[in-house]
């Protein structure tokens, strides 16, 4: 079964940092481009950060660029997001996706971790 | 970075109707749009990919339209399991962007 699995998530203070991980199992991860994509209580879907199947493409939204950074794992099947210098307006329910290729759409979903940033 | 919009931001609708949503964009992003939904609690499910492919496994009372800057999702005759909230993403560029959600009560 095609699955993605996040971690990391929890209460965290303003400033603090917090590492994300998302497990992959059912599929090979190293073919796939992922992103991670947020959801605050009540609010719409935003898009924090992409990377390409092999780690070579990045890119962020404005709102987290120079504080979050993504990464990736091959070897482990496993997607990253590190996030600093955080705010209360990071707290949200954060998705692991994945990318497929051929469809060019983000075609399997985590079912999300939740991150609070709160004193 | 390219805006979305997103019309209506809510709807009721009953059994049966044919339900329309549309979505904007900014700038040309010739097709490459995908629309999603969501229930309340669950993560987001593909439902049309580069505009008007039907994702599979989703029923064909699903079905998009549009290029360019405007698109479309019809559902031609809403089910109960229909209520939830919709959401257009272009990934035409970095930085991808949804629109703001539709949400259909019904």
């Amino acid at each position: 079964e095609v699955q993605l699995l996040e971690s990391g998530g929890g209460l965290v203070q303003p400033g603090g940092s917090l590492r994300l991980s998302c497990a992959a199992s059912g599929f090979t991860f190293s073919n796939f481009g992922m992103s991670w994509v947020r959801q605050a209580a009540g609010k719409g879907l935003e898009w924090v950060s992409g990377i390409s199947h092999s780690g070579g493409i990045i890119s962020y939204g404005d709102s987290v660029k120079g504080r979050f950074a993504i990464s990736r794992d091959n070897s482990k099947n496993t997607l990253y997001l590190q996030m600093n210098s955080l705010r209360a307006e990071d707290t949200a329910v954060y998705y692991c996706v994945r990318r497929s290729s051929g469809l060019d759409a983000f075609d399997i979903w985590g079912q999300g971790t939740m991150v609070t940033v709160s004193a | 970075a390219i805006q979305m919009t997103q019309s209506p931001s809510s709807l009721s609708a009953s059994v049966g109707d044919r339900v329309t949503i549309t979505c904007r964009a900014s700038q040309d992003i010739r097709n490459d749009l995908g629309w999603y939904q969501q229930k309340p609690g669950k993560a987001p499910n593909l439902l049309i990919y580069a505009a008007s492919s039907l994702q599979s496994g989703v029923p064909s009372r699903f079905s998009g339209s549009g290029s360019g800057t405007d698109f479309t999702l019809t559902i031609s005759s809403l089910q109960p399991e229909d209520f939830a909230t919709y959401y257009c993403l272009q990934d035409y560029n970095y930085p991808f962007t949804f629109g703001p959600g539709t949400k259909v009560d019904i």
